[in-house]
């Protein structure tokens, strides 16, 4: 079984440009997230969506990040322009939905250096 | 929101030692889990418990619910363990379920 697929794995980029990650889930999981990690914390939440919807994006900055997720399968994350404090690992993990306590499945991540 | 500590944040081990990694939560939750990150950002689940006690292998994990407290624990430790450690609690449950991390536990295990 294929596991989670991200892209680019690394990516420099000057502050106010933009980048975008991809995504492609395990075959059949529902559920996908993109989680930001900043060096020395563990993963945050940025959005959650349960096939094409979004489940929560409370602490996506929406006034720079967007997420899309159009035809329930694969993900872009987007930032839009960049700043310093977006150099992060940013990862995406995939579930199935149909248990209680779902297991995450994690992509290798996307390591963004913003300069 | 529910804060998730772990301890140590950094543990330096001789090969064979028995290590010990701690996690404390503050409220309620579905599901603990014990996750493994390698350098290259790389996750791997290693647990999910509810209540009792799991093994795998050199690797147990442990969960008291009423004392809000689990522990990880690795026997006869080898260098290939060496990793970030990452304790996570789960609530919610279904297309719900969200995961809060604690800010992992590096461990370095020499030969």
């Amino acid at each position: 079984e294929a596991g989670v697929a991200q892209s680019p794995r690394y990516k420099i980029i000057e502050k106010r440009q933009s980048v975008a990650f991809w995504c492609n889930p395990i075959s059949g999981h529902a559920t996908l997230y993109w989680y930001q990690q900043i060096l020395g914390q563990g993963p945050k939440l940025l959005i959650q969506f349960q096939n094409n919807g979004v489940v929560d994006d409370s602490q996506l900055p929406k006034d720079r990040f967007s997420a899309e997720r159009l035809k329930g399968v694969d993900s872009t994350l987007k930032i839009q322009p960049a700043k310093l404090e977006d150099s992060a690992v940013y990862l995406c993990a995939s579930s199935l939905s149909s248990g209680t306590y779902n297991e995450q499945f994690f992509g290798p991540g996307t390591r963004l250096t913003v300069l | 929101k529910n804060e998730v500590e772990q301890s140590p944040q950094n543990l330096t081990a001789q090969e064979g030692e028995f290590i010990t990694i701690n996690c404390s939560y503050s409220v309620g939750i579905s599901a603990l889990h014990w996750l493994q990150q390698h350098p290259g950002g790389g996750i791997v689940s290693l647990f999910m418990l509810s209540s009792g006690k799991k093994k795998h292998g050199r690797l147990i994990a442990t969960i008291n619910i009423q004392e809000k407290h689990s522990s990880l624990h690795i026997t006869a430790s080898h260098p290939r363990d060496s990793a970030v450690y990452i304790c996570a609690v789960g609530m919610g449950g279904g297309s719900n379920y969200k995961l809060t991390f604690g800010k992992g536990t590096l461990l370095t295990v020499n030969p």
